[in-house]
C-alpha cells in the first residue's frame, strides 16, 4: 500500500521557467512533509518541509503548497535551472514523537538549458 | 558544521556473511534513523533510534538490526546476508523527536555476491 505517491515518474522544463512537482497522500495522519533531491548514490539533500497546519511554506526559489482536504502537496521551482536537475522526493510522517518517513518514489526533473 | 558521516561508503560481502554500518549524525542530534533504498522498492524505512532506544521499526525481518550509543552514533546489522540485502543503506538524523527536519548522509553501498 504507497501511501506517498508521485504519480509523474519525470518531468522536463525548460531553463528559467517554473517547474511544478506533485504528491499525494493517503494516509490522514500524516502532518509533516518535506522534500528531497537526490542524486544517483548519494544521501537525499533536503530542501524544504511544511507542517500541517499551514498551506505554504518559502524558501528562495522553493516554495511548498499543501492542500490537506485534497491530501495534495506540490513543490513549486521558480526559476528552474540546470543544476535542479535530479529525482525529487515527497515524504511524510505521522508526527508524535517519531522521525519516521514514509517517501513518494521519485520525479526525475530535467532542466534544459 | 559537518554532516552525518557514513561508514563504509562502499562494501562488498558474500552471502551468509554479516555486516556492521556506522553512522556519526550532525553534533547535537539525538535522533538517528536508517533507510533502505533499492530500485524495486525505492526508500523503505528500517528503524529509528533516539538516546540509545528503538523508537520504531520498519517491516524488516530480524536479521537487521540496529544500536546507538550514547554519543548518538549509531551502527545498524545485517545478519546472514542475503542476495536481495543489496542496497544503498542510508542514516539520517534529526535534532529533536518528531516534526522535524532529517538530513542524510552520502550512504553506504552495499553489494552482496
Amino acid at each position: 500500500d504507497q501511501q506517498v505517491k508521485q504519480n509523474s515518474p519525470s518531468l522536463s522544463v525548460q531553463e528559467g521557467r517554473i517547474s511544478i512537482l506533485n504528491c499525494d497522500y493517503t494516509n490522514s495522519m500524516f502532518d509533516y512533509f518535506l522534500w528531497y533531491k537526490k542524486y544517483p548514490a548519494e544521501g537525499p539533500t533536503f530542501l524544504i518541509s511544511i507542517s500541517s497546519i499551514k498551506d505554504k511554506n518559502e524558501d528562495g526559489r522553493f516554495t511548498v503548497f499543501l492542500n490537506k482536504s485534497a491530501k495534495h502537496l506540490s513543490l513549486h521551482i521558480v526559476p528552474s535551472q540546470p543544476g535542479d536537475s535530479a529525482v525529487y522526493f515527497c515524504a511524510a510522517s505521522a508526527g508524535g514523537a517519531t522521525n519516521k518517513l514514509i517517501f513518494g518514489t521519485g520525479t526525475l526533473l530535467a532542466v534544459q538549458p | 558544521k559537518a554532516g552525518v558521516t557514513q561508514t563504509p561508503r562502499y562494501l562488498i560481502k558474500t552471502r551468509g556473511q554479516q555486516v556492521t554500518l556506522s553512522c556519526s549524525p550532525i553534533s547535537g542530534h539525538r535522533s538517528v534513523s536508517w533507510y533502505q533504498q533499492t530500485p524495486g522498492q525505492g526508500l523503505q524505512f528500517l528503524f529509528e533510534y533516539f538516546s540509545e532506544t528503538q523508537r520504531n521499526k520498519g517491516n524488516f525481518p530480524g536479521r537487521f538490526s540496529g544500536r546507538q550509543f550514547s554519543n548518538s552514533r549509531s551502527e545498524m546489522n545485517v545478519s546472514t546476508l542475503e542476495l536481495g540485502d543489496s542496497a544503498l543503506y542510508l542514516c539520517a538524523s534529526s535534532r529533536l523527536q518528531g516534526n522535524t527536519e532529517a538530513f542524510f548522509g552520502q550512504g553506504t553501498r552495499l553489494t552482496v555476491v
